[in-house]
C-alpha cells in the first residue's frame, strides 16, 4: 500500500516561496498515477492546488496557476510543490494525495502546516 | 465561495439515516464522476466514495453515493457517533480544474 509523507518548512515569509515535498513509499512514483496537492486554510474547506502525472503532465487550479509549480523527482521517489509570492492567505494545512479529482484521491499524506508570517 | 454547493451542516440521531447533497453544473458534476471524502477532526481526508457510487475496500456499506444530473448525494445509514466529521464532495471541472464542495459538518445527536 502506497504511503505519502509531506515535509518542508513550517514558516515562510511574505513574498517568499513555499516549498514542500511529498515522499512516496510502498510504491513507485513512476506507476501509472497522478499525484496531487490539496490545501486547507484554518477552519475552512479543501482547495485543490494541482496535479502531476507520472510522465510529467500537469494541471493547476486557475486561481493559483501563475504562482504554482508541481514537479517530480523520480530518483528520490518524491514530488514537490512550489508556491511563489506567498501571503497570509496561503497559510494552511497542505496535503499531498494520489489519484485524481476525476475519480477519487485514494491515498493522502497526514498533512503539514505552513504559516506565512514575518 | 465553492464551485460545488453543500449544506453547511446536517444532524441526526444515532442509528438514523442522513443524506448530504452536492450541487454543481454541467461543466463539473454533470459530465464527470463525483467522489466523497470524510475528514475526522484533526485528520487528513479519507476517500469514502469514488466514481459516484463505488466504495474503496474497507468502507462499510452504510455509506452510499448517487448522482443525478448536476447533483450528487452521500447517504449514511445506521449513524454512529464515530461518523461525526466533515464531509466533502469533489469532482473534475471541464476547465481542467479539480473542485470541492464547501464541506458539510455532520453531527450525531
Amino acid at each position: 500500500q502506497v504511503q505519502l509523507q509531506e515535509s518542508g518548512p513550517g514558516l515562510v515569509k511574505p513574498s517568499g516561496t513555499l516549498s514542500l515535498t511529498c515522499g512516496v513509499s510502498g510504491g513507485s512514483l513512476s506507476s501509472s498515477n497522478w499525484w496531487n496537492w490539496v490545501r486547507q486554510p484554518p477552519g475552512k474547506g479543501l482547495e485543490w492546488i494541482g496535479e502531476i502525472y507520472h510522465r510529467g503532465s500537469t494541471n493547476y487550479n486557475p486561481s493559483l496557476k501563475s504562482r504554482v509549480t508541481i514537479s517530480l523527482d523520480k530518483s528520490k521517489n518524491q514530488f514537490s510543490l512550489k508556491l511563489s509570492s506567498v501571503t497570509a492567505a496561503d497559510t494552511a494545512m497542505y496535503y499531498c494525495a494520489s489519484g485524481r479529482m476525476a475519480d477519487g484521491m485514494d491515498v493522502w499524506g497526514q498533512g503539514t502546516t505552513v504559516t506565512v508570517s514575518s | 465561495q465553492s464551485v460545488l454547493t453543500q449544506p453547511p451542516s446536517v444532524s441526526a440521531a444515532p442509528g438514523q439515516k442522513v443524506t448530504i447533497s452536492c450541487s454543481g453544473s454541467s461543466s463539473n458534476i454533470g459530465n464527470n464522476y463525483v467522489s466523497w471524502y470524510q475528514q475526522l477532526p484533526g485528520t487528513a481526508p479519507k476517500l469514502l466514495i469514488y466514481d459516484n457510487n463505488k466504495r474503496p475496500s474497507g468502507i462499510p456499506d452504510r455509506f452510499s453515493g448517487s448522482k443525478s444530473g448536476t447533483s450528487a448525494t452521500l447517504g449514511i445509514t445506521g449513524l454512529q457517533t464515530g461518523d461525526e466529521a466533515d464531509y466533502y464532495c469533489g469532482t473534475w471541472d471541464n476547465s481542467l480544474n479539480g473542485v470541492f464542495g464547501g464541506g458539510t459538518k455532520l453531527t450525531v445527536l
